[in-house]
């Protein structure tokens, strides 16, 4: 069964303590993983996507890394408004066009 | 840029009644989904739609019905409403179904009472 684990649930940061969040899936036949951010009461908002190991991307103060197992959000030096719930998502050969989402981890950064 | 647009944003019902969540992209995409988000669940497939005139079950599609009206639109049905089915409604859409990054709307918070 093709599943996605995201950890830690929560993370609390001070600003300018850089972090990472991890994506672990297994699935079969990898297409594409996404990261998302998503703010409270509003829908997830795209960031990136990877789609082969050892793919990297970077916006800000975020760089999002891929291997075959796994994936990792690096945040450097956060700021209070990178706080939100950043979420995880596969597309997989067996699950056709859905997107596995994981659970995602809550970032809590304060000044 | 409106990008995907839900309405409405809140509705309660009663148990038994129907309602049609509405989506609208205007992004030219086409495939569009509709999600549903629980606590401790994460977001799951209800419905899609990997281009005008197709409809697909996703993960979780009893009690819902979808109508992809044109490349624009996509409703989500909710025949008879039941308790189990409050949750916050996602529609997503993306250029196609394969490989490519879905974009979502602010969705829809639906509480049956």
């Amino acid at each position: 069964e093709d599943q996605v684990t995201q950890s830690p649930e929560a993370l609390r940061l001070q600003e300018g303590e850089s972090s990472s969040l991890n994506c672990s899936y297994t699935v079969s036949g990898l297409r594409g993983l996404f990261w998302y951010r998503q703010d409270p009461g509003k829908g997830p908002e795209f960031l990136f996507t990877l789609y082969s190991a050892g793919e990297e991307k970077e916006k800000e103060r975020l760089k999002a890394t891929l291997t075959k197992k796994e994936s990792f959000l690096h945040i450097t030096a956060p700021k209070p408004e990178d706080s939100a719930t950043y979420l995880c998502a596969v597309q997989a050969d067996q699950a056709g066009t859905a997107l596995i989402f994981g659970k995602g981890t809550t970032l809590s950064v304060s000044s | 840029n409106a990008g995907v647009t839900q309405t409405p944003k809140f509705q309660v019902l009663k148990t038994g009644q129907s309602m049609t969540l509405q989506c609208a992209q205007d992004m030219n995409h086409n495939s569009m989904y509709w999600y549903r988000q629980d606590p401790g669940m994460g977001l799951r497939l209800i419905y899609y739609s990997a281009s005008e005139g197709t409809t697909d079950k996703g993960e979780v599609p009893n009690g819902y019905n979808v109508s992809r009206l044109n490349k624009r639109e996509f409703s989500l049905r909710l025949e008879s409403a039941a308790p189990s089915q409050t949750s916050v409604y996602f529609c997503a859409s993306s250029v196609d179904s394969r490989n490519q990054p879905q974009h979502f709307g602010d969705g829809t918070r639906l509480s049956i009472l």
